[in-house]
């Protein structure tokens, strides 16, 4: 069955750059969530997206911003990064906003920023 | 505000061993709550769910009842394998009817001996 795909799955980036990370959910998922996992932390949600539009925001940094896309990928688009950038970014996939769908998430993309 | 609290890791136990991991939570509504894994270099992975008071999720052996009453969603499971080291979360979500993310614990380690 196909799952969430993210690219990168690996970045290194220096401080003050920019980084965008992709993510392309199941097929027929309408719904992206990206979350923020620190080294030995729990996951922290960051924002969600359905049907294209912003649906919900967590602790996102000003910094950051995201997007979906009328194929339904999204792209979190990162700039002046910080060393505490350093993390596992998830992105999650339902078919359909609300909790009676599961959240279906991606393998990662383990950014560090040096 | 809603928070998940689980048991301090890591947890080591011999393999057939039984396992408790125990987790509490406390939510400004009427929650679902779940048990995600997180096998090493690896996304989340929904483990079991359970939407309403008494209910049992139930899955590969491990089960959790959702006790209103204490507010606990505590993880068991009767004879656990080296297969299943891996770190566990708990986690809930309140049926907002937007796409609104998880708020997660903050993981707990199982390793399991041979």
């Amino acid at each position: 069955a196909a799952g969430v795909i993210q690219s990168p799955r690996h970045l290194i980036k220096e401080k003050r750059e920019t980084a965008t990370l992709k993510c392309y959910p199941i097929p027929r998922h309408d719904t992206v969530y990206w979350y923020q996992q620190g080294p030995g932390q729990d996951p922290q949600f960051l924002i969600s997206f359905y049907e294209k539009m912003q649906s919900d925001k967590g602790s996102i940094p000003d910094r950051f911003s995201a997007q979906q896309f009328s194929d339904y990928h999204s792209e979190l688009n990162m700039s002046s990064l910080e060393l505490g950038d350093s993390a596992l970014y998830f992105c999650a996939s339902s078919p359909g906003q609300g909790a009676a769908y599961e959240q279906y998430f991606g393998p990662g993309t383990r950014l560090t920023v040096t | 505000g809603n928070s998940v609290t689980q048991m301090e890791g890591p947890v080591t136990l011999s393999e057939e061993a039984f396992l408790t991991i125990n987790c509490t939570y406390t939510a400004t509504g009427y929650p679902s709550l779940f048990w995600y894994v997180q096998y090493p270099g690896e996304g989340l992975q929904l483990l079991l769910k359970a939407t309403k008071a008494d209910d049992k999720g139930s899955n590969k052996g491990f089960e959790a009842t959702y006790r209103k009453e204490t507010t606990s969603f505590h993880l068991e499971k009767g004879s656990v394998q080296v297969s299943d080291s891996a770190v566990y979360f708990c986690a809930l979500r309140i049926p907002g009817g937007g796409a609104d993310g998880l708020t997660f614990g903050k993981g707990t380690h199982l390793i399991i001996q041979p």
